[in-house]
């Protein structure tokens, strides 16, 4: 069974605040980890797709790592806003068209 | 505007009825799925689709059907025997399925009545 478990379930910061949230898998058949945003009203979006242990990807002021050997992906965010406010999702693919997501982190920014 | 579009948004059925929920993408993509979300869990693979004219169950495939006679279509039917309909659906595609980014749908909410 693949489990992907996501913490904290949900996270209320204040504007301005950094803040992260992780995303843990299973560290063998690895073959991509996807993070995902999605808003209220909306469909999920993509923000990274990381496929090498040790990447690091950057996108505006969110960012994720990814070690593969130990089996968790790091979401930053550095000085939350609140449009930042969302559910975000993290899916891990082990290379078999197998793919499972996480529950999601929901995030809540008040200003 | 390249995009997926899923129909209707909401969706009411009676007990017992079969329903189809559609999905239609002109993002030119070969991989095509559907999840279900209930709340407090993950998206869940129903099926996904490769290419044209083939399709592969996810996780909870039971009452539940798809056909994929198009590339740019991907219906879901939600049968009587599937023991607990009511939940949001969500459709996506990908270029391929190896771990490529997926395109989502808005989704369709199901209430079985």
């Amino acid at each position: 069974i693949l489990n992907v478990e996501q913490s904290p379930q949900s996270l209320h910061v204040q504007e301005g605040d950094s803040t992260n949230f992780t995303c843990s898998f299973p560290s063998s058949n690895f073959y991509a980890l996807h993070w995902y945003r999605w808003e209220t009203a909306k469909s999920p979006e993509a923000l990274f797709v990381m496929t090498l242990n040790g990447d690091e990807k950057k996108k505006g002021r969110i960012s994720a790592t990814l070690n593969t050997k130990e089996g968790y992906s790091y979401l930053y965010i550095k000085g939350s806003q609140p449009e930042d406010s969302a559910t975000y999702l993290c899916a891990f693919f082990p290379g078999n068209n197998d793919m499972r997501f996480g529950a999601g982190t929901r995030l809540t920014v008040k200003p | 505007d390249g995009g997926i579009t899923q129909s209707p948004k909401y969706l009411f059925r009676k007990e017992g009825q079969n329903v189809t929920l559609s999905c239609e993408q002109n993002l030119n993509h070969d991989a095509m799925y559907w999840y279900r979300q209930d709340p407090g869990q993950g998206l869940r693979l129903i099926y996904y689709s490769q290419i044209v004219n083939d399709f592969q169950k996810g996780d909870i495939a039971e009452g539940y059907s798809v056909s994929r006679e198009k590339k740019e279509s991907f219906p879901l039917t939600v049968t009587s025997a599937q023991k607990n309909p009511t939940a949001f659906y969500l459709c996506a595609s990908s270029y391929e399925t190896s771990g490529y980014e997926q395109f989502f749908g808005p989704g369709t909410r199901l209430t079985v009545l």
